[in-house]
């Protein structure tokens, strides 16, 4: 059974940084793309990034200009988001998401979320 | 402003049909694969199509998705009470090198 489970959201005051991780189980990790999204309060889903399984390729959203950092560790099976210069629009809950193969057009299991709440 | 537009609200009876549009460019929806997803509050996103017209294991036929030009729809018949949630389209942005969903649209069953 495929299983994501996020870690590492909570309270960071503006300009601070937090690391969230990913643990996956049920597959093998490194023959699929892996992927942030976000759901701020109220709003709709946001894609942030997506790695592909070997890390050769890396794309974010351009919001969030180079503040964020994400990475994936397959012998740990392990996905992260480094998190930097937090701004309050960044609290949502952070979900993470597997892609089909080494592709992201869709994405068929996702996380329950951790929430990241940014605030003095 | 998202990339991908849907309407904000839909609604219908129980057992009726309802349709959910989505709305893109060539960049995005016109040259792409769609794919359809339920979120209900707290809990995870689920995958209701892909490749804009397939349905993954375990999703009932009564989902179903089309696409034409730099349109797409997500089709619900026989609407039952849990299916109240928010839906959204997704797809890769070509231009933007970029996952682009739309706003999502809220289902209530009346």
């Amino acid at each position: 059974e495929v299983q994501l489970v996020e870690s590492g959201g909570g309270l960071v005051k503006p300009g601070g940084s937090l690391r969230l991780s990913c643990a996956a189980s049920g597959f093998t990790f490194s023959s699929y793309s892996m992927n942030w999204v976000r759901q701020a309060p109220g709003k709709g889903l946001e894609w942030v990034s997506s790695i592909s399984g070997y890390s050769n390729y890396v794309f974010y959203a351009d919001s969030l200009k180079g503040r964020f950092t994400i990475s994936r560790d397959n012998a740990k099976n392990s996905l992260y988001l480094q998190m930097n210069s937090l701004r309050a629009e960044d609290t949502a809950v952070y979900y993470c998401a597997r892609g089909p193969g080494n592709s992201w057009y869709y994405f068929d299991y996702w996380g329950q979320g951790t929430l990241v709440t940014v605030s003095s | 402003q998202s990339v991908l537009t849907q309407p904000p609200s839909v609604s219908a009876a129980p057992g009726q049909k309802v349709t959910i549009s989505c709305s893109g460019s060539s960049s995005n929806i016109g040259n792409n694969y769609v794919s359809w997803y339920q979120h209900l509050p707290g809990t995870a996103p689920k995958l209701l199509i892909y490749d804009n017209n397939k349905r993954p294991s375990g999703i009932p036929d009564r989902f179903s998705g089309s696409k034409s030009g730099t349109s797409a729809t997500l089709g619900i018949t026989g609407l039952q009470t849990g299916d109240e949630a928010d839906y959204y389209c997704g797809t890769w942005d070509s231009s933007l090198s970029a996952v682009v969903f739309g706003g999502g649209t809220k289902l209530t069953v009346l």
